[in-house]
């Protein structure tokens, strides 16, 4: 497709499941983003590649966060035994070259509701 | 932390008034970047435009215009004549030079009646 797709659009999980939400870019885009955004919240920054390599993970708020890009285009962000406090909205962007002095394309978003 | 504040969390205007969105940042760099997002219901986060920091310039883009002003630490975004789908939220971000991170502000919920 011509935009950014996410999948699942929504995800309802028990507390302690893990979940894993994919991030389709645009085809040849560089450079690949996650954000959280909580309810109300303006989004916040998880992690950051650029093609295969995660040039910054200081977003990600554990070690029960882990994302990948294995061949530099589709992402997938996974979460391991999920809390409640990881409901949110999974937003993931890319750009065509590196960094983000580029303007962003962002998806719709996963939203994760953790009971 | 380095703030990006809107203090605006809901406006209500109702269709062709003029509306402006406040955005007030904080930074120690000399050189960064401003944004605007628009987030209609669908979710996704629109570009709406991207200035950098020694660029005072005002613009206009349509309906659409930004003032950019270093003294105040504001760039604040005004539509003209609002249009119902104009609503949504909107946020204003920072990104410093080097960093590949954009802090993004809370947002302000437009809503625009007919």
């Amino acid at each position: 497709g011509a935009g950014v797709s996410q999948s699942p659009r929504y995800k309802v999980a028990k507390r302690g499941q893990d979940v894993a939400l994919r991030c389709d870019p645009i085809s040849g885009h560089v450079s690949l983003f996650w954000y959280q955004q909580a309810l109300g919240q303006g989004p916040e920054f998880l992690t950051y590649f650029q093609n295969e390599a995660q040039l910054d993970k200081s977003g990600l708020p554990s070690d029960r966060f882990f994302a990948e890009r294995p061949e530099g285009s589709v992402s997938t962000l996974k979460i391991q035994r999920t809390q409640q406090e990881d409901s949110a909205v999974y937003l993931c962007a890319s750009s065509a070259r590196r960094g983000t002095n580029e303007k962003l394309f962002f998806g719709s978003g996963t939203q994760l509701s953790v009971l | 932390a380095q703030k990006v504040t809107q203090a605006q969390t809901e406006i209500s205007v109702v269709e062709k008034e003029d509306v402006t969105l406040d955005c007030v940042y904080e930074t120690r760099d000399t050189t960064y970047y401003l944004f605007w997002y628009k987030q209609p219901p669908s979710g996704e986060l629109v570009f709406l435009i991207r200035r950098n920091s020694f660029d005072e310039q005002n613009e206009i883009s349509g309906r659409y215009s930004w003032n950019f002003q270093k003294s105040t630490s504001s760039f604040n975004f005004t539509i003209t004549a609002s249009q119902v789908v104009d609503s949504a939220v909107y946020f204003c971000a920072r990104l410093n030079t080097g960093f590949q991170k954009l802090v993004f502000g809370t947002g302000t919920r437009l809503l625009v009646s007919p």
